[in-house]
């Protein structure tokens, strides 16, 4: 199958910096990336989709000035965490899709914001 | 918001019987997949069934499709302890959102030896 990786794996910062998870495709090339939100023993739920060339869009209730998404080129894109709070520590997921119907999950990325 | 229901939350079974998972959504869709996720780590993508198909099979899975009742079951045969895992089903909905999952809560699997 399809590899999709993120960097970094866990991360830990403070309150108030922000924090950068890059999605990659590594094996295809990807115009569409999505990026979810999974706090624990919880569901997933979409935060936004990432198009390559073009802005994101956000699902309802998602903070487009927090959670800044660009999508540089057709292996990559990054999630950036401004001003992260506690309450912004979770776990970060991304995916991307290959064909109409397939796409290919990342192994997440753990933040913790102290 | 999430768009399916799973029950159960939870099952503990033992190794070699069968798992049964049910998951139930609201609106139309594409298709509709389940995943598995190990604990802390990303999600493995197990089988789609389409809109117009009614079961479909892979290895030790079995998933049936009832668009009429909103539904779909996910059957794993002769469970295996490395099948212990979280499922979550997750439907693609129609018109212009390809790709744009909506994930059920999800039923955590809990297999004995």
């Amino acid at each position: 199958g399809a590899v999709v990786s993120q960097h970094p794996s866990r991360v830990i910062c403070k309150s108030g910096t922000s924090v950068k998870i890059e999605c990659r495709s590594l094996d295809f090339q990807a115009t569409t990336m999505f990026w979810y939100r999974q706090f624990p023993k919880q569901s997933l739920m979409l935060m936004a989709t990432s198009n390559e060339g073009s802005k994101a869009t956000y699902e309802q209730g998602v903070e487009k000035d927090k959670f800044l998404i660009n999508h540089a080129s057709l292996t990559l894109s990054t999630l950036t965490v401004t001003s992260a709070h506690p309450e912004d520590s979770s776990f970060y997921i991304c995916s991307a899709r290959r064909t109409r119907d397939e796409q290919y999950f990342g192994p997440g990325t753990r933040l913790t914001v102290t | 918001s999430q768009q399916g229901e799973e029950d159960p939350q939870a099952l503990s079974i033992q190794e070699g019987e069968n798992a049964t998972m049910n998951c139930s959504y609201k609106t139309s869709i594409n298709n509709l997949q389940w995943y598995r996720q190990n604990s802390g780590r990303g999600l493995v993508h197990l089988i789609l069934i389409r809109s117009n198909e009614r079961e479909k099979h892979s290895g030790r899975l079995r998933v049936t499709l009832d668009t009429s009742k909103k539904s779909s079951s996910l059957l794993i045969t002769a469970s295996r302890a490395a099948d212990t895992a979280s499922y979550f089903c997750a439907t693609d909905k129609r018109a212009d959102s390809w790709g744009k999952l909506q994930f059920g809560a999800g039923t955590q699997v809990v297999v004995t030896p």
